[in-house]
Parts: C-alpha cells; structure tokens; sequence
C-alpha cells in the first residue's frame, strides 16, 4: 500500500532535548517536504526537498533542521526544542513537485515540548 | 504566490450534492489547482487536481470557470464522512495551504 509513515504519532518532550521525527514514503518520490499546523494559522511549510541531498527551507524553517541522505527518508531534527514548537507535524511526499502529480501526507506527530 | 478565497463554512445535508466554491484570480497559466480536504485528527487528503478542463473521479468532480479565475469542487452525494476542511490550492511548485472550507453535513 502506498503512504507516507511518520513516527512517532505522538511525543512529549522537554525543552533543549533533541528529537528526531521519521518519515518513511514507499512510493520512490522524489518530492517531500514538512509542515506543521497549529490552531487559526493553518498548514505552513518548514522544509522540503526536491530530492536526495537537495534541502530547501520553507515558510517557517527556524528552530529546525532536515536531511535527506535516501530517497525514501526525510527526517525533521529538532536540536534544541522550544515550547513554541508545540504543534502537530505532518510530512508529505509526491512525485515531483510540479502541478500535476498529487501529494501523499502522513498520519501526523503531535508533538508536546513543557 | 498566487492567493485562493475560499468560504470560510459550508453546511450541507447528507446525501445531497454539495458544491464548494474557489476564486482565484490572480492564477497563472501554468498553475495547477488542486483540492485537499482534511478530516479531524488526520493528514490532508488529495481529493481531485486539474488545470483547465474539468476533471473526474471517484471521489469528487472538479468545474473549472473558462477563464480559470474560479473552480468549484462537487461532491455529489454528501455523507457524514465527508464533514471535514477543504482546501483549494494553486500548485506551482509547492503546496500552499489556506484556511479552507469546513464543510459541515448534517444527517
């Protein structure tokens, strides 16, 4: 079945430790990127990649890293996470990232930082 | 990037057809729209995508205006299961997400 794993779904952390979320996609796509939604500002983009080493910085990338050594992979790295990184965390994958290709997203991470 | 105006909630009852409204009219000619829709606690969903000519699926249909500055995502029989936010969205190269639709469908 094609889909995008994320894990994990959902994390409570402390502030300053580092964390790291997987996404997994089984599809061979070339495009992944991830988002995080919180409450009355919607779904905003922080990273995503064109593919294997190409990173780019989205909309919101402070306070985040990513990587992309494998196709399948993209991992987002929090190095010193904040509370104000509260939020839920959605990865997506396509095929590339021109218009005509659908976009694939995980179940999401809800991740806590107290 | 080109902006999308969307109503903020619809209501709809169940099992009758539902149509959601998109103006975009600042979209280029190599813009793609698509449709996602999200239901509570979980990912976007693709929901239907096209570029000039309306389009089909087993999920929903797709008008688009003649001029492109406007689309309307149809569902054609609504259900509970379809109560969730719709998102219209220019594609160039990245998804840009909005507020949305929240669709709601009572029985």
């Amino acid at each position: 079945e094609a889909q995008v794993t994320q894990n994990p779904r959902y994390l409570i952390t402390v502030t300053g430790k580092k964390l790291t979320v997987t996404c997994s996609q089984n599809m061979n796509h070339e495009y992944m990127s991830w988002y995080r939604q919180d409450p009355g500002l919607g779904l905003r983009q922080i990273y995503y990649s064109m593919n294997v080493e190409a990173t780019d910085k989205g909309d919101v990338p402070e306070g985040y890293k990513v990587s992309r050594k494998e196709k399948r992979n993209f991992p987002l790295i929090l190095e010193s996470p904040s509370p104000n990184q509260t939020s839920l965390y959605f990865c997506a994958s396509s095929l590339s990232s021109r218009g005509q290709t659908e976009a694939f997203f995980g179940q999401g991470t809800r991740l806590t930082v107290v | 990037d080109a902006k999308t105006t969307q109503p903020n909630s619809m209501e709809s009852n169940e099992e009758e057809p539902v149509h959601l409204p998109c103006n975009h009219s600042t979209i280029s000619g190599t813009d793609y729209i698509h449709w996602y829709r999200q239901l509570p606690s979980q990912g976007p969903e693709y929901v239907i995508h096209g570029l000039t000519s309306n389009v089909n699926n087993r999920m929903a249909s797709l008008a688009i205006a003649e001029d492109r500055k406007s689309s309307t995502l149809i569902l054609h029989r609504a259900t509970l299961r379809d109560a969730a936010v719709y998102y219209c969205i220019l594609l160039r190269e990245e998804l840009n997400f909005g507020k949305g639709t929240s669709l709601l469908v009572t029985p």
